[in-house]
């Protein structure tokens, strides 16, 4: 398996702009997540899914923020509209049992202009 | 709520020597505990876990042993090589859900 994959690795776009992160997830893994990195804050969980479904978004900083996963293999990070603040490290992982290991992508490094 | 705390880093040690990386946790019920790694560059990677109080973990010479009674899972390696610079995070899944609360990493530079 190739691993968690992240799309794109690195986005530098403008404030106002919308942003969109992809993630495929290691094949039957049950479990989703999103996480943001920065010097500031640390890592932060955004959102996480489990079978597709989103369990708790309680970390979702605002409604600017968006996540879906549409499908096992397949999810989505969207930020409307960006803003410079937004700037880090996005993470996705999946993991397979409650309580197992998370298996992390390599990240998507966002700077909002 | 459940919380993790690390030692503050950078930690700057020279190839050969002892590491600990302290790390203390607060938690309903008994979580589990782990140790990530992330290398320059990279997303987090595992290096190793406990499930229950008095295990230990042990990974590519790292051990961490989890202790109840002090609410810890301190990092130890014996003799660290510079390959082992990177950043460590303590985390604890509590709930069964699959959840991790992240410490807020510390840094390891090790020289030659």
């Amino acid at each position: 398996d190739a691993g968690v994959i992240q799309s794109p690795r690195h986005e530098v776009t403008e404030m106002g702009q919308e942003v969109t992160l992809r993630c495929k997830p290691i094949s039957g893994h049950d479990y989703l997540f999103w996480y943001r990195q920065t010097m500031m804050r640390g890592l932060e969980l955004l959102i996480y899914f489990n079978n597709n479904v989103p369990i708790d978004d309680s970390g979702m900083p605002e409604d600017r923020f968006s996540a879906k996963m549409p499908n096992a293999s397949f999810s989505t990070l969207k930020i409307q509209p960006s803003e410079p603040r937004d700037s880090a490290v996005y993470f996705c992982a999946s993991g397979g049992l409650a309580g197992d290991e998370q298996f992390f992508g390599p990240g998507t490094r966002l700077t909002v202009l | 709520g459940d919380s993790v705390t690390q030692m503050e880093g950078p930690v700057t040690l020279s190839e050969e020597a002892f590491l600990t990386i302290n790390c203390t946790y607060t938690a309903t019920g008994y979580p589990s505990l782990f140790w990530y790694v992330q290398y320059p560059g990279e997303g987090l990677q595992l290096l190793l876990k406990a499930t229950k109080a008095d295990d230990k973990g042990s990974n590519k010479g790292f051990e961490a042993t989890y202790r109840k009674e002090t609410t810890s899972f301190h990092l130890e390696k014996g003799s660290v090589q510079v390959s082992d610079s990177a950043v460590y995070f303590c985390a604890l899944e509590a709930g069964g859900y699959n959840k991790l609360i992240f410490g807020a990493g510390t840094r390891l530079a090790v020289h030659p």
